[in-house]
């Protein structure tokens, strides 16, 4: 069973559309996170969310809102898609309350715009 | 706010010769560190992880890292790397729980000759 998933694993698609991207965790964590690895494999997070309630939201163009339905999904929609959106985006999770910490990440999302 | 140095953003050793890859972090309390490593097309699994105690920590795939509070490093090092070992390698830093967004460092990418 492959603990934190994500759907699609690769997107391309035009410039201006809206897109998608899943993310569900099998682990049970309390807290799911969505980064960012750029082009040049450099690693930010753009939002976290600790049993269904957003957390951080670090400083990312409201085109992107993150939703999480249930502890174990948070899914990223992105609007109005522009090429410097294209990047790999990794979902992850962890167990923040009893502090063990460490977040397991997902295969990633190669969005492409074009 | 914490931050990650990884000096090396790519290093070349020998199969079968040793490994040390560097990291510095700051951070003003006692911080969470973690090596992860990613494979071509794939996500990031976790090495190993530095929470309290002991400051060698060993971790899967015969990796271990130092945790030095002096120098505000978290090295990792393999007494003898196999083929299997290129990748992408990320240091980062966690706050205490509660917050535990990750902040990477820039990730240094291991070339192993034959």
């Amino acid at each position: 069973d492959t603990a934190v998933s994500q759907t699609p694993k690769y997107l391309v698609t035009q410039m201006g559309n809206d897109k998608s991207i899943k993310c569900e965790q099998n682990l049970g964590h309390d807290t799911m996170y969505w980064y960012k690895q750029d082009s040049k494999k450099f690693l930010k997070i753009m939002f976290s969310y600790n049993n269904k309630e957003l957390i951080i939201n670090e400083t990312v163009p409201n085109r992107f809102s993150p939703k999480s339905p249930d502890k174990a999904h948070l899914n990223l929609h992105i609007n109005s898609l522009e090429l410097g959106d294209s990047a790999v985006y990794f979902c992850a999770s962890s167990q923040v309350s009893n502090g063990a910490g460490e977040a397991f990440f997902g295969q990633g999302t190669r969005l492409t715009v074009v | 706010a914490q931050s990650v140095t990884q000096p090396d953003i790519h290093i070349t050793v020998s199969e079968g010769a040793s490994l040390e890859l560097r990291c510095n972090y700051s951070y003003g309390a006692t911080p969470y560190l973690f090596w992860y490593v990613q494979s071509p097309g794939q996500g990031l699994q976790l090495l190993l992880k530095y929470f309290s105690g002991d400051t060698l920590v060993q971790g899967i795939k015969g990796f271990e890292a130092e945790f030095k509070r002096s120098q505000s490093s978290f090295n990792l090092r393999k007494p003898s790397v196999h083929w299997s070992d290129a990748a992408e390698y990320f240091c980062a830093v966690g706050t205490n729980f509660g917050n535990e967004k990750l902040t990477f460092g820039t990730g240094t990418r291991l070339t192993i000759i034959p």
